[in-house]
């Protein structure tokens, strides 16, 4: 079973740049069969998508987020992450990846989730 | 955008009754292919969110043939034959026509 697990900084400063790394693991990020997913969920608040890549490094993202947002993926090192700059206490959440199918399996549903990082913005 | 619209936002029930859960969409679901690509997840208290549907009407592995989901084109619906106490935590719909995927607010169902 695809295990998926964030890591990186719990604590970020107002305007500096928020890195987080997800490890997948008794997978190969290198399959051509789904995309890989961050989605954040403030404080007792719901879930918002932040975009995803693709094995090949192509990506989506949520126009919302779009100007501050990088994903990438590290198919050496079986990881793919996020960068997102110039934050503000409005990025305070926990960070999820999650896996989701490019071929229409599960109905491109997210099937796999990380555990989740809690990421706090304060100086 | 697909804006996602669930009611009710809170939802307590007594063991071993049903419940139900409603999730609107503000455009059809319904692809061309015949699917509708509408899915549901569970969020566990200090969990991440799991999923319960998807196509809106098909259970993941593993899920209790007590839920089970239905609807088309904007108006879905899950239900749970028979509530138990496993099954508290709060509810998400999620569209996956779009790119840009949407989510419900989410429905706290808690145990009476």
């Amino acid at each position: 079973q695809v295990q998926l697990q964030e890591s990186g900084p719990g604590l970020v400063k107002p305007s500096q740049t928020l890195s987080l790394t997800c490890t997948v693991s008794d997978g190969s990020i290198s399959s051509t069969s789904y995309y890989w997913s961050w989605i954040r969920q403030p404080g007792g608040k719901g879930l918002e998508w932040i975009g995803r890549v693709y094995t090949t490094g192509s990506t989506d993202y949520n126009p919302a987020l779009k100007s501050r947002v990088t994903i990438a993926v590290d198919t050496s090192k079986n990881q793919f992450s996020l960068r997102l700059s110039t934050v503000t206490a409005a990025d305070t959440a926990v960070y999820y990846c999650a896996r989701a199918s490019s071929s229409g399996w599960y109905g491109n549903a997210f099937d796999i989730w990380g555990q989740g990082t809690m990421v706090t913005v304060s100086s | 955008d697909i804006v996602m619209t669930q009611s009710p936002l809170s939802l307590p029930v007594t063991p071993g009754e049903p419940a139900s859960i409603s999730c609107r969409s503000s455009q059809s679901l319904l692809h061309s292919n015949g699917n509708n690509y509408l899915s549901w997840y569970l969020q566990k208290p200090g969990q991440s969110p799991q999923l319960l549907i998807y196509l809106g009407s098909t259970r993941a592995s593993g899920v209790p043939d007590r839920f089970s989901g239905g609807g088309s084109g904007t108006d879905f619906t899950l239900k749970i034959s028979r509530v138990e106490a496993e099954d508290v935590g709060i509810y998400y719909c999620m569209q996956a026509l779009q790119t840009l995927r949407t989510f419900g607010q989410g429905t706290k169902l808690e145990i009476k």
